[in-house]
């Protein structure tokens, strides 16, 4: 069985500066990983999906997130913030292709002006 | 496209009522899903479907059922109502190989 860990439920950042939300998972064979976004009221948007290949992944809106297996990890950074980019974000695993996501319980992420 | 559609996007039910929440998707994806969202908890995967006619349990399916007569639609209903199942609750399709589209949830209150 898969499980995500996401450290921190609370992330605050200046605008400008880097966001940085850690995404930590197990699972009993090479995982499909993925990242999405939540704004208020709203269903979930993906932001960027590693299955296979290129560890660093790029997505929407200017995130990236870098799969290392040794490490379990897949943390999604974003170089400056924005303040569109308050919302809540999910980290979410997959065994494989059976897309049966387990999800993280989430990051909020407040930009402060 | 409409992409993913639930209805009703709002609900508050009395406890030991019974209601369907709805989910249809015009994007002929074949795989559906049910989730339901806590506060601080995550997605919890209720039920999920891989086509019409074929339903399968999740991680919490205690209290639901659904049904899949069509491709396009995946209602999940409760039989009777508990607290318990205040929550929000989030519906998704994917096509094979894809990951999966999200509609917009339905908040259920029981009170």
């Amino acid at each position: 069985a898969q499980s995500v860990t996401q450290l921190g439920s609370h992330v605050s950042v200046s605008e400008g500066a880097l966001v940085l939300l850690r995404c930590n998972y197990s699972s009993s064979v090479p995982p499909y990983l993925f990242w999405y976004v939540q704004y208020p009221n709203q269903g979930l948007q993906l932001l960027l999906k590693y299955t296979t290949g290129a560890t660093l992944v790029k997505g929407i809106n200017g995130f990236e997130a870098e799969f290392k297996k040794s490490e379990t990890s897949f943390h999604l950074t974003k170089p400056s913030a924005h303040m569109s980019d308050a919302a809540e974000y999910f980290c979410a695993v997959s065994e494989g292709n059976d897309y049966k996501l387990s999800f993280g319980a989430g990051t909020t992420v407040t930009v402060r002006a | 496209n409409a992409g993913v559609t639930q209805t009703p996007k709002f609900r508050i039910l009395k406890i030991g009522q019974s209601m369907t929440l709805q989910c249809t998707q015009d994007m002929n994806h074949n795989y559906m899903y049910w989730y339901r969202q806590d506060p601080g908890m995550g997605l919890k995967l209720i039920y999920y479907s891989v086509g019409a006619g074929i339903t399968d349990k999740g991680e919490v399916p205690n209290g639901y059922n659904v049904s899949r007569s069509t491709t396009e639609d995946f209602p999940l209903r409760l039989e009777l109502a508990a607290p318990s199942q205040t929550s929000v609750y989030f519906c998704a399709s994917r096509k094979t190989n894809q990951p999966q589209h999200f509609g917009d949830g339905t908040r259920l209150s029981i009170l």
